[in-house]
């Protein structure tokens, strides 16, 4: 079974500073992989997906992840952090065979904290 | 605007009651989804359906009940059974054509 591990609970970081939020998966091939965003309250939005392809994804709001093979890794990152970046960040896998019409595991999330 | 409506945003349920929450999506979408979140938990699947008049049960459906007799919705219902009701549930959908989970904005369920 596939599973997903945010080893960071709670990540602080100053307006302006770089970010890296970490996500390992456990799959036995490649798999599907996204990072969704969610203020308070809300529901999940969409930051970016790997399908397959350049392991560098480009997403929304300026951030960015690598997949590493070799580290069961999909990294977040972005270089300068805004107040409103502020949220929950949860990483997920998905199953390819399955497609995107299936179901997806997530991590338990880290939560971002900006300070001015 | 295309997108998943949920409803009510905010529910209070009695003891011994069943409640039933709504999920309209007119995304056009083929599968349908019900998560349950809990502060630290991250996001548990409790039913998902891939196509009209089928669904199948996630990690934690013991409590719940759903039905997907139109493509467009998927009612969740959490039943008398269900002990520790109290979360915020998020419905979502997706397609076949590389379409991600696309999510609803959620309801809160608190017992009076």
């Amino acid at each position: 079974a596939q599973s997903v591990t945010q080893p960071d609970i709670h990540i602080t970081v100053s307006e302006g500073a770089s970010l890296e939020l970490r996500c390992n998966y456990s799959y036995g091939a490649t798999p599907y992989l996204f990072w969704y965003v969610q203020s308070p309250g809300q529901g999940l939005q969409l930051l970016l997906k790997y399908f397959s392809g350049d392991t560098l994804v480009q997403g929304i709001k300026g951030f960015e992840a690598e997949f590493k093979r070799s580290q069961s890794s999909f990294n977040l990152r972005k270089p300068s952090v805004h107040w409103s970046d502020a949220a929950e960040y949860f990483c997920a896998v998905g199953d390819p065979v399955a497609g995107t019409a299936s179901k997806l595991t997530f991590g338990t999330g880290t939560r971002l904290q900006v300070t001015l | 605007d295309g997108g998943i409506t949920q409803s009510p945003k905010y529910l209070f349920r009695k003891e011994g009651q069943n409640v039933t929450l709504s999920c309209e999506q007119n995304l056009n979408h083929d599968a349908m989804y019900w998560y349950r979140q809990d502060p630290g938990q991250g996001l548990r699947l409790i039913y998902y359906s891939q196509i009209v008049n089928d669904f199948q049960k996630g990690d934690i459906a013991e409590g719940y009940s759903v039905s997907r007799e139109k493509k467009e919705s998927f009612p969740l219902t959490v039943t008398s059974a269900q002990k520790n009701p109290t979360a915020f549930y998020l419905c979502a959908s997706s397609d076949r054509q590389n379409q991600p989970q696309h999510f609803g904005d959620g309801t809160r369920l608190s017992i009076l």
